[in-house]
C-alpha cells in the first residue's frame, strides 16, 4: 500500500543551526501537508503544498514539494527554542481524497 | 476555531475490558478519523468515516471497531482491551473535499491497559 517515509527520526541541534526533514512517498501524491506538535500537545497544520516543485515560506521556514510530487522537504533556517517538537508530513494519496497517509515524524530538540 | 473535543484525556483499563473513546467537533465535517501514536511509529490510522454510519478501515483496524450515529461525533471502541493497545489516540476531522482538507486534531486521549 501507499507509504510515506521521513527522515531523520531525530535531529538534535544547537540554537541557531539549520534543520531539514525530508519526506518520500512511494507514489504521486494529490497533495502534502506539515504538522507541528509541541512536547504533549497534538499535531497542528502548518502549510499545504499543492503544485509540482512548490516551494513556500513561513518566516524561518522554508516547505517544497518535489517536481515528481513524491517527495517534500521541511528546512528551518537559524532554530530557536521555540521550534521544539515533532514534524509531520502528511500526503493525500490520489487514490482516495479523505485519506492521508503520514510519516513518522522527525522530532526535533534544539539546545540553547 | 475549531475544536475537536476527546472526553478522555486519561485513562487507565483492565485486560479484557471494553472500552469508549469519544470525540464530538463542532465545524460540521464530513470526515473523522482515529488515529493511534506510538514513539518511533508516527501517526497511524485506525479508521475513518466519511459520513453517518459509513466507516472505512486504516491501516491498523484490528482490535478496533468504530460507530459514528451522529455526524459531529466518532467513536472509538475496543472489544476487549490488551496491553499491546496501551498507547495515545488522536481524533481528528476534516471536510470533505477533492484536496485542500485541513485536519484538526484533540487533545490526545493517553491509555494504558493493565
Amino acid at each position: 500500500g501507499q507509504q510515506v517515509m521521513q527522515i531523520p527520526q531525530y535531529q538534535h541541534v544547537q540554537e541557531g543551526e539549520d534543520f531539514t526533514t525530508y519526506c518520500n512517498s512511494s507514489t504521486t501524491l494529490s497533495n502534502i501537508q506539515w504538522y507541528k506538535q509541541r512536547p504533549g500537545g497534538h499535531p497542528v497544520f502548518l502549510i499545504q503544498l499543492v503544485k509540482s516543485g512548490e516551494v513556500k515560506k513561513q518566516k524561518r521556514l522554508t516547505f517544497q514539494f518535489g517536481e515528481a510530487k513524491k517527495n517534500s522537504s521541511l528546512h528551518i533556517t537559524a532554530t530557536q527554542t521555540t521550534d521544539v517538537g515533532t514534524y509531520f508530513c502528511a500526503g493525500l494519496g490520489r487514490d482516495n481524497f479523505n485519506k492521508f497517509y503520514f510519516g513518522s515524524g522527525t522530532k526535533l530538540n534544539v539546545k540553547p | 476555531d475549531v475544536k475537536v473535543t476527546q472526553s478522555s484525556r486519561y485513562l487507565v483499563k483492565r485486560t479484557g475490558e471494553k472500552v469508549f473513546l469519544e470525540c464530538v467537533q463542532d465545524m460540521d465535517h464530513e470526515n473523522m478519523f482515529w488515529y493511534r501514536q506510538d514513539p518511533g511509529l508516527g501517526l497511524r490510522l485506525i479508521y475513518f468515516s466519511y459520513d453517518v454510519k459509513m466507516k472505512e478501515k486504516g491501516d491498523i483496524p484490528e482490535g478496533y471497531s468504530v460507530s459514528r450515529e451522529k455526524k459531529e461525533r466518532f467513536s472509538l471502541i475496543l472489544e476487549s482491551a490488551s496491553t499491546n493497545q496501551t498507547s495515545m489516540y488522536l481524533c481528528a476531522s476534516s471536510f470533505l473535499q477533492g484536496f485542500g482538507n485541513t485536519i484538526y486534531f484533540g487533545e490526545g486521549s493517553w491509555l494504558t491497559v493493565v
